[in-house]
């Protein structure tokens, strides 16, 4: 267990639907990054939120957004969803800025957009 | 070219056996190599981190970097079935600051290790 935390675990909803996906952190972490895995893509960055600021930007739609609260627990919303956006959604946290090394994955949300 | 090339494998091994298992990256900026473990349907475990160059050790496993080749590996002694999993290479790049905090996987190599 590596103290991160999803919910939901699983998510079925239909195209063009807007879903919201949570995360909390390790414990003392300020640091989470969302990333994005498919099959034929791997894992991909999403977004990072350091203490609540957006710091760095991936391979993230316009249709995605994210935030992090100020108790640091982090949502990823997701909307106008498309049949390709059916992924595994995996959120890692880092107790600092730089993570780098030491990020922790949760056990992530399998989206399937039917 | 991406950025991080792993060879998916599937790759299939006797029980004691050694692995190898190497990825390739072309972007010279990577500082910081992971390994990272996933089993099916799990988030990715941290197994080995190293940075730049050299080989670090720990139990039945060894990390390798090559940053002159662009080349990194980790091998696994004594193989068990409960190594059986999906390998994640992952790359970052120094501290300074942007989006080099964000980690580069590769593929993953699937491997099975048979009792």
């Amino acid at each position: 267990d590596s103290g991160v935390t999803q919910t939901p675990k699983h998510l079925i909803t239909a195209t063009g639907q807007r879903v919201t996906l949570r995360c909390s952190p390790r414990s003392g972490d300020l640091s989470v990054y969302w990333y994005q895995q498919s099959l034929d893509q791997g894992l991909q960055f999403l977004i990072q939120y350091y203490n609540g600021e957006e710091r760095a930007k991936g391979n993230i739609l316009e249709r995605f957004s994210a935030q992090q609260f100020p108790d640091l627990h982090s949502e990823l919303n997701l909307s106008s969803l498309e049949l390709g956006d059916s992924a595994l959604y995996f959120c890692a946290s880092s107790v600092d800025l730089t993570g780098g090394r030491t990020q922790y994955f949760g056990p992530g949300t399998r989206l399937t957009v039917l | 070219q991406k950025e991080v090339e792993q060879d998916p494998g599937p790759l299939s091994v006797p029980e004691g056996a050694i692995v190898s298992l190497n990825c390739t990256y072309s972007n010279s900026a990577f500082q910081y190599f992971m390994w990272y473990r996933q089993y099916s349907r799990k988030g990715p475990e941290l197994l080995m981190y190293t940075y730049s160059s050299g080989n670090k050790e720990d139990g039945r496993f060894t990390a390798q970097v090559d940053k002159s080749s662009k080349y990194i590996s980790l091998f696994i002694r004594d193989s068990q079935p409960s190594d059986s999993a999906t390998y994640l290479c992952a790359m970052s790049g120094g501290d300074s600051g942007g989006s080099n905090y964000k980690l580069t996987f590769g593929k993953g190599t699937l491997l099975t290790v048979n009792p």
